[in-house]
């Protein structure tokens, strides 16, 4: 079973909007990420937090972390065409470097 | 790019045929995890290698299983292939010290008939 599930499925915005993605997850973490997906292909790893993290900021990038509600929100300002992309937040358990994987949004940024 | 590879790109087999994926992991990784993507679905974990032995396995059946070999590059082998194991499998290599911080290749295609 997964253990994150990322909220909205599906995200479409004009370019230069701001996107907004949540992930929520069960159980205790280590940390969590971030994951970028084009078309099926490799992950590329965008941002971790870690468990006593709150906020968290890369560029165009800013996550947020609350350990209270088991929720993270991954928020990509000014977006462009080059954003659309699947998304993904994978987390860690204490002791344990294996990503569970949520199912994803998929972004469509439009030109 | 990360400095992961894979091989094939795509592969297409035969229900019940075998299948032996290749992943070489980034230079002074010494670590490599498995994963399946289903269609639509996020990667879920296979199992990872380190120092030539499985360190941590998901829910998958023994007829997948894998290798590790001493420059650190692995395989991904299954058996038995069913519809099911239609998938993208990527592969991540990490350094052992740093063990979050996974780095993914480009993965392999396989479509099973």
């Amino acid at each position: 079973s997964q253990q994150g599930e990322e909220d909205p499925q599906a995200l479409s915005i004009q370019e230069g909007e701001n996107a907004t993605m949540n992930c929520s997850y069960k159980t205790s973490i280590n940390n969590l990420q971030w994951y970028r997906q084009n078309s099926g292909r490799g992950l590329v790893h965008l941002i971790l937090i870690r468990s006593n993290e709150r906020e968290k900021h890369s560029g165009r990038l800013r996550v947020t972390l609350d350990t209270s509600k088991k929720s993270s929100s991954l928020l990509i300002t000014a977006s462009r065409a080059a954003d659309t992309a699947s998304y993904f937040c994978a987390t860690s358990l204490s002791g344990y470097s294996t990503l569970t994987f949520g199912k994803g949004t998929m972004l469509l940024v439009s030109p | 790019e990360t400095g992961v590879t894979q091989s094939p790109t795509h592969l297409i087999k035969t229900r019940g045929q075998q299948v032996t994926l290749r992943c070489s992991s980034q230079s002074g990784h010494n670590t490599v995890s498995w994963y399946q993507q289903a269609l639509g679905q996020g990667p879920q974990f296979i199992f990872q290698y380190y120092r030539e032995e499985e360190n941590g396995r998901g829910n998958f059946p023994p007829r997948f299983s894998g290798l590790q070999f001493p420059n650190y590059s692995s395989e991904l082998n299954v058996n038995a292939l069913e519809l099911d194991d239609s998938a993208l499998y990527l592969c991540a290599s990490s350094f052992s010290g740093a063990p979050y911080e996974q780095y993914f290749g480009p993965g392999t295609r396989l479509t099973v008939t």
